[in-house]
């Protein structure tokens, strides 16, 4: 079984740069799919902010920017704002569930 | 406007059952996949159920397997969860969400969610 491991929590002061990793382990490995990352506002539905690996939907910022390297997918967040705190997670596919997985997620502070 | 809403979650005794929907509207419904994602109190996203565009391909989490059947009209653009059964782990904030490409079977991010409807299920 595929497993999505991100931290569960990073931190942040205003302005700066973070990372958030999402390691794939399983059989999502070698098999090339993508990672796909989300911001979960308190009280909010996901919002999708990186899809396949790199690209972001219209109205995403760039400050967020995704990429991806053999198993682990990273999301960057440059010139962080008080707005952006909230949990992240990431998705990928399993093909031996025929379905999405998703980390575990990560909770941003912004100090 | 691209939009999901989610109806039919409430407060259920276990074993006994709910049927959710999701109404769709602002984009070709017929064209798209989509899925029921849930979220227990303070947990993170677990899938649930998928139904191909056509509605032919169903595939479910193993938690809900035999329990759970999603189904699809497209003529109504609407979807639907039927939940039998049903047990305190089941007690979650359940999301519609669409893929973001059409006629995307897998492989492929959620770019519309729901606002989700909360299923309680206590004694």
């Amino acid at each position: 079984q595929s497993v999505l491991t991100q931290p569960p929590s990073v931190s942040g002061a205003p302005g700066q740069r973070v990372t958030i990793s999402c390691t794939v382990s399983g059989s999502i490995i070698g098999a090339g799919y993508d990672v796909h990352w989300y911001q979960q506002l308190p009280g909010s539905a996901p919002k999708l902010l990186i899809y396949a690996n790199i690209n972001r939907p219209s109205g995403v910022p760039d400050r967020f920017s995704g990429s991806k390297s053999g198993s682990s997918a990273s999301l960057a967040i440059t010139g962080l704002q008080a707005d952006d705190e909230a949990d992240y997670y990431c998705q990928s596919y399993d093909s031996s569930l025929s379905g999405p997985v998703f980390g575990g997620g990560t909770k941003l502070t912004v100090l | 406007e691209v939009l999901l809403v989610e109806s039919g979650g409430g407060l259920v005794q276990p074993g006994r059952s709910l049927r959710l929907s999701c109404a769709a509207s602002g984009f070709t419904f017929e064209e798209y996949a989509l899925h029921w994602v849930r979220q227990a109190p303070g947990k993170g996203l677990e899938r649930v159920a998928y139904i191909s565009s056509n509605g032919r391909h169903k595939v479910y989490a193993d938690s809900v397997k035999g329990r759970f059947t999603i189904s699809r009209d497209n003529a109504k653009n609407s979807m639907y969860l039927q939940m039998n059964s049903l047990r305190p782990e089941d007690t979650a904030l359940y999301f519609c969400a669409k893929y973001l490409r059409a006629f995307r079977e897998s492989d492929d991010g959620f770019d519309i969610w729901g606002q989700g409807t909360t299923v309680t299920v206590s004694s």
